[in-house]
This record gives structure tokens, sequence and C-alpha cells, in this order.
């Protein structure tokens, strides 16, 4: 069965810190992996996409990583605020199957 | 312009009754997802239109659940003789891409429905 996990299920960290939020995947064929911020009564917002044949993507403070071969994801994100909190959202999509498969989220908390 | 809309944005009912969702997608946009997010679970799939084409009710979790998308825009959820566990907050997705595979989903902002 192809899973999605993230640990930890919630982080809180004082301002000014750097972090890594995990996420793991069952299965090494995928074809591309996404993170999402999701903020209370909002919508889900795309932060970075990595492609199979990548190992990373940066976008501002955010640094997104792909081990394929050990199932895994890392998402950094420097010098921390408190407008960062939210819940981080993994999701894969794998070679078998068209959806997505995302993990339950981290809850970040941000103290100024 | 304005992005996916949801209405309502909160909706409580009793066991047994009857509930519509509806999602308006980002005008002109052929796909449309519906999703369904648990307490603690991540994202679950349970419907996906793309144009005019059959939709994939693959994750659809029982009959009770149904979908329909009118005029290729607006798109309603029914959950029929609601149960507790249909307590979630449910949420819609529209694409501007005919490649499922490769599309980026816009998100709306959730109803979230609570079965007492």
């Amino acid at each position: 069965k192809q899973e999605v996990t993230q640990i930890p299920a919630a982080l809180s960290v004082p301002e000014g810190e750097n972090l890594v939020l995990n996420c793991s995947f069952t299965d090494s064929a995928i074809y591309n992996l996404q993170w999402f911020r999701q903020d209370p009564g909002k919508g889900l917002t795309s932060l970075l996409l990595i492609q199979s044949s990548q190992r990373e993507q940066t976008s501002g403070r955010l640094n997104a990583s792909l081990d394929k071969s050990s199932g895994r994801s890392t998402l950094y994100i420097a010098a921390s605020q408190p407008g960062d909190s939210a819940t981080y959202l993994c999701a894969v999509k794998f070679n078998y199957g068209q959806n997505f498969v995302f993990g339950p989220g981290t809850r970040l908390s941000v103290l100024p | 312009g304005a992005g996916v809309s949801q209405s309502p944005s909160n909706k409580v009912t009793e066991k047994g009754k009857d509930v519509e969702l509806r999602c308006d997608p980002i005008s002109g946009h052929t796909a449309l997802y519906w999703y369904r997010q648990s307490l603690g679970q991540g994202l679950e799939f349970l419907i996906y239109f793309q144009g005019n084409s059959a939709p994939d009710k693959s994750g659809l979790p029982s009959d009770r659940f149904s979908a329909e998308r009118t005029g290729g825009s607006v798109s309603t959820l029914t959950i029929q003789r609601t149960q507790q566990e249909d307590s979630a907050v449910y949420l819609c997705a529209s694409s501007s891409s005919g490649q499922r595979i490769t599309d980026t989903q816009y998100f709306g902002p959730g109803t979230r429905l609570t079965v007492l």
C-alpha cells in the first residue's frame, strides 16, 4: 500500500530557529513530491514541487530535498518567523496511481 | 481573479440527514477534485472531474456519497444519511491542466462538516 507519513506531528520553536520537517513514503517509484502549507480556515498553498529526477528545490527561506531510494523528503525552513506557523503537508504522486497521496501533516508553531 | 470558493464554510447536521456541499472552481479550470480531511489524517481523494469525461469516482467511501458538476463549472458533493464518521473538512481543488499527472491544484478553504 502506498503511504506517506510525516514526523513530527507537531513542532513548536522560538522565532529565528532553523527547522526541518520530515516526510517518508513507502514506494520509491514516484513521479513527484509536493509540499503544501495549510492555514486554519484556508485552503492548501503549494510551496515546492520536486520532480523525481530532482534532488532539491529552493524558494526563499524554504528548501526541500528528495531522496527517492530511502523514501524520504525534508522541508528545511531557515530563520523561522511567526508567520510560518501553519500545518505543512507532504504529498506524493506515485508512478502507479493518478492521485496525490497526502501525509497527515506537521503542525508548526513559531513563537515570537 | 477569484480563487476556489466553497460553501458553506461550516455545516452542522444531525445523523441521518442529507447534506450538500458546494464548490466554485476558478473560472476556466477544466479539472475539479474533492478531498476529505479527517482529524489527524491526510487528505483522502474522493472524486475527480475533467471536462466532459466520466468522473473518477474511485475514492468515494460509500454509495451515500455522490457528486455532480454542472456545466463544467460548479460542483456539488452530496452525502446522504450522514453518519458521525463523515465529520471532516471537505476540500475542493481545481486545475487548468488537462494533464492529471502534472497539474497544479488550487485549493478552496474547505467546508467543515460536523455530524452530531
